[in-house]
């Protein structure tokens, strides 16, 4: 079946815009996960959804961040005011559940520059 | 907070040998799970293998397997027979039991040399 898929692949934009990335999970998992990577680190956690409902946003790093998911599939994650800092590649994850150790599964990222 | 560090920023292993890619982590947990993910230059994490921490056996499959010492929250990745399609990062990542991230290292590359 299709994996994760995340659009678009690319994306450059200037200091100050507004930004939406889309993120699609694999069928059926009702788990879902954004992750930040910027250059030479590994993901940093952003925000998990279960559902619709987002259960843990502990790692959106300002209000300039947010995330919906508003028919428990696809995912957008929305940056207003953009910052040179925010420069990285934001992988989406899915997995059926979240519990115990249920494997993740990554889409190939969203590369994000902002000039 | 849990950590993972992953001490060797890159390694490099002939075609059909052996590597060792090391991971430790911290944690006052005793429900957990241990993963390892590869990143090619695609950038698509993908699962290379996983450990729970209350399974003794240490996990296997195919040409990787993991080196699991609990007491000493070490957890390295062994590839056999190294070959060129293993070129990639590599990433040790630690999910508690009770909550829903995962947490990374900062990866290991490999390369694989003729």
């Amino acid at each position: 079946g299709a994996g994760v898929s995340q659009t678009p692949s690319n994306k450059v934009t200037e200091k100050g815009k507004y930004v939406e990335l889309r993120c699609d999970p694999i069928s059926g998992h009702t788990a879902l996960y954004w992750y930040r990577q910027s250059l030479g680190q590994g993901p940093e956690f952003l925000i998990y959804f279960q559902g619709t409902g987002a259960a843990d946003d502990s790692g959106l790093p300002n209000d300039r961040f947010f995330a919906v998911r508003p028919e428990g599939s696809v995912s957008t994650l929305k940056i207003q005011r953009t910052e040179r800092g925010d420069s990285a590649v934001y992988l989406c994850a899915s997995s059926p559940t979240r519990r115990g150790g249920a494997t993740q599964y990554f889409g190939p990222g969203t590369r994000l520059l902002v000039l | 907070a849990q950590t993972v560090t992953q001490s060797q920023p890159e390694m490099s292993v002939q075609e059909a040998e052996t590597v060792t890619l090391s991971c430790t982590y911290d944690t006052s947990e005793s429900d957990y799970y241990l993963f390892w993910y590869k990143q090619p230059p695609s950038r698509q994490m993908i699962l290379v293998i996983r450990q729970e921490a209350y399974k003794q056996q240490n996990a296997t499959e195919n040409r990787f397997s993991v080196n699991f010492q609990k007491a000493a929250k070490s957890f390295s990745l062994k590839i056999s027979d190294s070959q060129l399609g293993d070129a990639a990062m590599y990433f040790c990542a630690y999910k508690s039991g009770t909550a829903s991230k995962l947490t990374f290292g900062t990866g290991t590359r490999l390369q694989v040399t003729l």
